[in-house]
């Protein structure tokens, strides 16, 4: 079963806009991380974000975290044509099995 | 380089026939998947193992079989019994509790 659900299906946008996805997961976690998948390749590990916490950076990453809601954000800042991809978050809440999402599917416009 | 290599990149089965799906690693970790994604869809987990010799199903195990003989390797054997196989098989493995899990490039699996 999927634990994760993220939020919307698709997204396009121009490039230099900002690009935020949602996240909305079902039971208690240790962390939740944020993939990113090109198509047709494997998915490539982008954040890592604990419970004890509510935000976290990385380049042009932002990633946020809402225990008491179950859910997460991960906000892409200035895109480029290059962050085209689908984006997953994934929870892991026995330590030893992950639960992705559906995925997020971005488009950005040059 | 560490990482995980997937083979075939593409794999053609015929009706009743079983195929492997190679998934090697360097990266000296101890737990390694197997997920299924079909188009459009997140991963589902069909096996995982903790440790060499122990392997446990994951959500989707039916008309699958793996082994862990070596740290290094985990094949995926896909049956014939698997009435619906068409799909992106991705490997990974992750180096610890907690730790997020490195991915291979993917087999896509087609029936002839």
């Amino acid at each position: 079963s999927q634990q994760g659900e993220e939020d919307p299906q698709a997204l396009s946008i121009q490039e230099g806009e900002n690009a935020t996805m949602n996240c909305s997961y079902k039971t208690s976690i240790n962390n939740l991380q944020w993939y990113r998948q090109n198509s047709g390749r494997g998915l490539v590990h982008l954040i890592l974000i604990r419970s004890n916490e509510r935000e976290k950076h990385s380049g042009r990453l932002r990633v946020t975290l809402d225990t008491s809601k179950k859910s997460s954000s991960l906000l892409i800042t200035a895109s480029r044509a290059a962050d085209t991809a689908s984006y997953f978050c994934a929870t892991d809440p026995t330590g030893n099995q992950f639960y992705f999402g559906t995925g997020t599917s971005l488009t950005v416009i040059p | 380089d560490g990482g995980i290599t997937q083979s075939p990149k593409y794999l053609f089965r015929k009706e009743g026939q079983n195929v492997t799906l190679s998934c090697e690693q360097n990266l000296n970790h101890d737990a390694m998947y197997w997920y299924r994604q079909d188009p459009g869809q997140g991963l589902r987990l069909i096996y995982y193992s903790q440790i060499v010799n122990d392997f446990q199903k994951g959500d989707i195990a039916e008309g699958y079989s793996v082994s862990r003989e070596k740290k290094e390797s985990f094949p995926l054997t896909v049956t014939s019994a698997q009435k619906n196989p068409t799909a992106f098989y991705l490997c990974a493995s992750n180096g610890g509790v907690w730790q997020p899990q490195h991915f291979g490039d993917g087999t896509r699996l087609s029936i002839l």
